[in-house]
């Protein structure tokens, strides 16, 4: 069975900085895209980032570059989104989800990240 | 980046009847490889998204054949047949074509 864990949420000053990660089981992760998408509350849903298998080809929303990296510990089956000068507007619940934008079947159950003084 | 327009916005269903949801993208979705990466997910009230349909009209494992996709280029629907109550929720259609993948806001599937 496909699991994923996402922790590492919490409370955050602007400006601040932040790493959540995903913690993956019942699949070959080294063989799959990872991404990570936000839902701000009572909000929709927005594409954070994607990183490929061996962790060499990232892509990232406009908003984001510069401040936050994607990467990825195949042999920790892990992901990671280390998120810094964070910002108000990226309050949001963080999902990890299997594939890139042109696939997530599955998605963990989120990490919350809140960015407030 | 694609805008995805859905409709409506909030959609109240009595059980046992269908439902219809609409999804349009600001440009064709169809990729260079023949695919059209277009997606339906469900997110229960306090659930993480949940797939249901693939490239359009494939359902995912273990979701019931009353849901169904349809659609081309840049309109899109999804169906869902003899509506149950754990079928409330909200419902994003979202495009994988183009990067970064876009999604609808959501469409509110209600019991009238």
């Amino acid at each position: 069975e496909v699991q994923l864990v996402e922790s590492g949420g919490g409370l955050v000053q602007p400006g601040g900085s932040l790493r959540v990660s995903c913690a993956a089981s019942g699949f070959t992760f080294s063989g799959d895209w990872m991404s990570w998408v936000r839902q701000a509350p009572g909000k929709g849903l927005e594409w954070v980032a994607n990183i490929n298998e061996d962790g060499s080809d990232k892509y990232y929303l406009d908003s984001v570059k510069g401040r936050f990296t994607i990467s990825r510990d195949n042999a920790k089956n892990s992901l990671y989104l280390q998120m810094n000068s964070l910002r108000v507007e990226d309050t949001a619940v963080y999902y990890c989800a299997r594939g890139g934008h042109r696939w997530a079947d599955y998605w963990g159950q989120g990490t919350l990240v809140t960015v407030s003084s | 980046d694609v805008v995805m327009t859905q409709s409506p916005l909030s959609l109240p269903v009595t059980l046992g009847q269908s439902a219809s949801i609409s999804c349009r993208s600001s440009q064709s979705l169809v990729y260079s490889d023949g695919n059209t990466y277009l997606y339906w997910f469900q997110q229960r009230p306090g659930q993480s998204p949940r797939r249901l349909i693939y490239h359009v009209s494939k359902r995912d494992s273990g979701v019931p054949d009353r849901f169904s996709g349809s659609g081309s280029g840049t309109d899109f629907t999804l169906k869902i047949s003899r509506v149950e109550a754990d079928d409330v929720g909200v419902y994003y259609c979202m495009q994988g074509t183009y990067w970064p993948g876009t999604f609808g806001q959501g469409t509110k599937v209600e019991i009238k």
